[in-house]
């Protein structure tokens, strides 16, 4: 079984300030793991992916997620908060071991707000 | 390239009636998921389908079904509808194996 856990509904950073979102997975298998980011009344948009390999990823828009084993976490920084930077994020896993399938186990998400 | 698309965008229904929701996927993608999404439950795990064939399925009553063509395509189907089914059903495509899944930009269900 999987499930995700984000640590804060709602964030508040000022513009320029770091930004830091916190994620931690439960998973039976060594998991996927993916940060997606939803615009109001929009679907969702893949911000960056960890499958195997380095740790430390890279995704669009200046974010990037260190994969932890040891913590069982996911954490999304990024250095410095733009305005346009303010929407909800989720953290997901999925099982690579399910030939047919692309499941995703979300958290609750977290809005993030950005302060002028 | 195209990506994932869904329509309608808006549908208003209303209680006791029935609605079909469709999913276009992007070239290639075999697998695809269906998840609803509203402001006190979050995202959840409606079911997925490969090539034709139900994978997986989420803990939602009978009512909501679905289906996938040989084209991939797929369409979900919600009867007698519900107030509470009124939320933003999300359709989400893949190659499987637990890859990233790419989403469409919804359909906003409200059933009054």
């Amino acid at each position: 079984a999987q499930s995700v856990t984000q640590l804060g509904s709602h964030v508040s950073v000022s513009e320029g300030a770091l930004v830091l979102l916190r994620c931690n997975y439960s998973s039976s298998v060594p998991p996927y793991l993916f940060w997606y980011v939803q615009y109001p009344n929009q679907g969702l948009q893949l911000l960056l992916k960890y499958t195997t390999g380095a740790t430390l990823v890279k995704g669009i828009n200046g974010f990037e997620a260190e994969f932890k084993k040891s913590e069982t976490s996911f954490h999304l920084t990024k250095p410095s908060a733009h305005m346009s930077d303010a929407a909800e994020y989720f953290c997901a896993v999925s099982d690579p071991t399910r030939e047919y399938g692309n499941k995703l186990v979300f958290g609750a998400g977290t809005i993030l707000r950005v302060k002028s | 390239k195209a990506g994932v698309t869904q329509t309608p965008r808006y549908l208003i229904k209303t209680r006791g009636q029935q609605v079909t929701l469709s999913c276009s996927p992007i070239s290639g993608h075999r697998s695809v998921s269906w998840y609803q999404q509203t402001p006190g439950q979050g995202l959840q795990f409606l079911f997925e389908y490969f090539s034709e064939t139900q994978r997986n399925k989420g803990n939602f009553p009978g009512r909501f079904s679905g289906r996938q063509f040989s084209n991939s395509r797929s369409e979900m189907n919600v009867s007698t509808l519900e107030l509470g089914d009124s939320a933003l059903y999300l359709c989400a495509t893949g190659r499987g194996q637990g890859t990233e899944a790419f989403f469409g930009q919804g359909t906003r269900l409200t059933v009054v």
